[in-house]
This record gives structure tokens, sequence and C-alpha cells, in this order.
């Protein structure tokens, strides 16, 4: 079926150091995208959106990239901290289809 | 303003009972949507409600239901509990439109022994 998916499921940065976390959407027709971030035991967090018609999203100290031609979305996060240590998710969404991929765990070493 | 409110946090009950959680979205929102979190499945949606109405529906079976009240509070029943049911239910709460930026609760963690 169509998923949205992930490319790595676990990912382990220094402090510091950026981190980019990638992700595949199946759905050429989407048309908005979103980043969350989940700490255990909570809740999944907004990061940031990106509309279809935009190439390249920047908020505080992340960035988010679309690029349409091969259906990639992906999330940078400058100088990672201890408190950037989560699961990161992705989710498309076309005509009310709202689909979340399974998520990457970061880890921060400090 | 406050956050997207759910009850309870935590919950065990035993296979073939039924269940009901809450869900208050936050102040001005008139979209709810339910979720269930699985370490399998991952993230799956299961409805959305808009104005007392299910406007979108995912692929859930039928023991799965919700409501939403006038003031936008929303509850999920699960009726016949089945071990697989186990997992964190979320909340998320946006403007008029599904498509809008979903705010999620803190969720209920729903156990079946």
């Amino acid at each position: 079926g169509e998923n949205v998916g992930l490319h790595l499921p676990t990912l382990s940065v220094q402090e510091g150091d950026n981190s980019i976390i990638n992700c595949a959407y199946s759905n050429s027709a989407s048309d908005y995208f979103i980043w969350y971030k989940q700490e255990s035991g909570k809740g999944p967090q907004f990061i940031i959106d990106i509309r279809s018609n935009m190439d390249k999203r920047q908020g505080q100290r992340v960035t988010v990239l679309l690029n349409k031609t091969v259906k990639h979305l992906s999330l940078q996060i400058a100088a990672t901290q201890p408190g950037d240590s989560a699961v990161y998710f992705c989710a498309e969404n076309y005509n009310n289809d709202m689909r979340f991929g399974a998520g990457t765990r970061l880890t921060v070493k400090p | 303003k406050a956050g997207v409110t759910q009850t309870p946090r935590y919950l065990i009950k035993t296979r073939g009972q039924q269940v009901t959680l809450s869900c208050s979205p936050i102040s001005g929102h008139r979209s709810v949507s339910w979720y269930q979190q699985t370490p399998g499945q991952g993230l799956q949606f299961l409805f959305e409600y808009f104005s007392e109405t299910q406007r979108n529906k995912g692929n859930f079976p039928g023991r799965f239901s919700g409501r939403q009240f006038s003031n936008s509070r929303s509850e999920m029943n699960v009726s016949t509990l089945e071990l697989g049911d186990s997992a964190l239910y979320l909340c998320a709460s946006s403007g008029d439109y599904f498509s809008d930026t979903q705010y999620f609760g803190p969720g209920t963690r729903l156990t079946v022994l």
C-alpha cells in the first residue's frame, strides 16, 4: 500500500553537529507535508511544515527541504542539542488523507 | 492557549470489555482527529470529526467509533477489546480543515490484558 517511509530508522549524532532526517513519500499528488517530533511519553509535536509549492522552508534551527521530483522530504536540524533526542515523523497529506512515516529515532551524544 | 488534553492518560482493560477515551481540543479548533500508535504499525489514522460529524475515516473495524459534541470535545469508543488494541491513542485538533496543522495531545495508553 502507499505509505510514507523513512530511509533510516535510527540516527546518532554528536552534540553540536547538524542532523539530517530523510523521508520518502509515495503520493506525488500530496500537497502538504509536516515534520513532527515525539519525545518519550508524549504526543507528537509539530516542528515545521511545507506546502508543495515550495522547495524549502526554514524555522528556528530547522529546515525542511522538499524534492518533488524524487518524492523526498528531509528535515535538517542545525547544531543538534541533547533536547533534540526524540523520534521524528514525517507526514504527507492529500485530499484529507494524512499518512505518517514510521519514524526515525534521533540520539544526540554529548 | 491550553493544549489538547486527553483523559484518562492510562487505562487497563481486559479482552471483551469496552472503553471510552476523551479529548478536549485547543480552544477554537473544530476538527478533532484520532490516531492509534503502536510499535509495529506506527501512527495510523482512525477518524476525524468536524462540527459533530465524522468527516474522514481510516481503515479500522466498526468496533472503533467516535463522536463529537457541540463544544468540539470528542470521545472515542472501542468495543469488544482485543489484545491487539493495546496502543497509545492520540487525539489531535486543528482549525477548520483536516489538512491544517494538527496539534496532538499526550495520548491515552491503553493496555488490554
